[in-house]
């Protein structure tokens, strides 16, 4: 079945520091979605890419897709200690059924 | 965010009881689904409904039975549980199942002793 693989399991990083978390299939992603999760907290939707090539940006958060649309990646620029948290890509089917990627954990030291 | 509730947040049962849990979203939503999330484990899909019907069973053992009375309200009914089954158990919810985005719980904290 479908997998996501997701790289590194955990980041650590002064505050600052930038940081990127990848996502990674072997088959091509109808779209990727991308989570934040606070620890204590429950998954929080960020964004959801569909096109092939797409780049979107929230703030300090750059979301992209890659051309294959078999990868995307979501890179934190000049990271502060509110953004520690996992952070999940996830890729759906109509069907509604959502297939996560393991998470990364983001920690920023102060 | 009050969007989708859980009750209870925590939850400690023996192997031998049975407990529901209970999961109501205000978005008018038409989707809704249970998530197990563990330590180390990715989010795990349990079940997937849609206006009430439930459309995906994630090979979820019998000991977990799902109930949606309506488009507002999910339950989890629990059964004979073991060790392993101790996680957090999310509720989430969105306008169709091919909605950007599904909508989260706070969750359920469940330890089974």
């Amino acid at each position: 079945g479908q997998q996501v693989m997701q790289i590194p399991q955990y980041q650590h990083v002064q505050e600052g520091e930038d940081f990127t978390t990848y996502c990674n299939s072997s088959t091509t992603l109808s779209n990727i979605q991308w989570y934040k999760q606070r620890p204590g907290g429950h998954p929080v939707f960020l964004i959801q890419l569909v096109k092939s090539g797409e780049v979107k940006k929230q703030k300090r958060l750059t979301f992209q897709f890659g051309e294959a649309k078999k990868n995307s990646s979501l890179h934190i620029t000049a990271t502060q200690t509110t953004d520690v948290g996992t952070y999940f890509c996830a890729s759906s089917s109509n069907t509604g059924k959502l297939i996560f990627g393991q998470g990364t954990t983001l920690q920023v030291k102060p | 965010e009050t969007g989708v509730t859980q009750t209870p947040r925590h939850l400690v049962m023996g192997m031998t009881n049975k407990k529901s849990l209970k999961c109501e979203q205000h978005l008018g939503h038409n989707a809704m689904y249970w998530y197990k999330q563990s330590a180390k484990k990715p989010l795990e899909l349990m079940f997937v409904y849609n206006f009430k019907e439930q459309t995906e069973n994630n090979s979820v053992p019998s000991r977990f039975s799902p109930e949606c009375p309506n488009s507002s309200h999910l339950f989890l009914h629990l059964h004979t549980l073991q060790p392993e089954d101790s996680a957090l158990y999310l509720c989430a919810s969105s306008q169709t199942l091919a909605s950007a985005g599904q909508f989260f719980g706070p969750g359920t904290r469940l330890t089974v002793l």
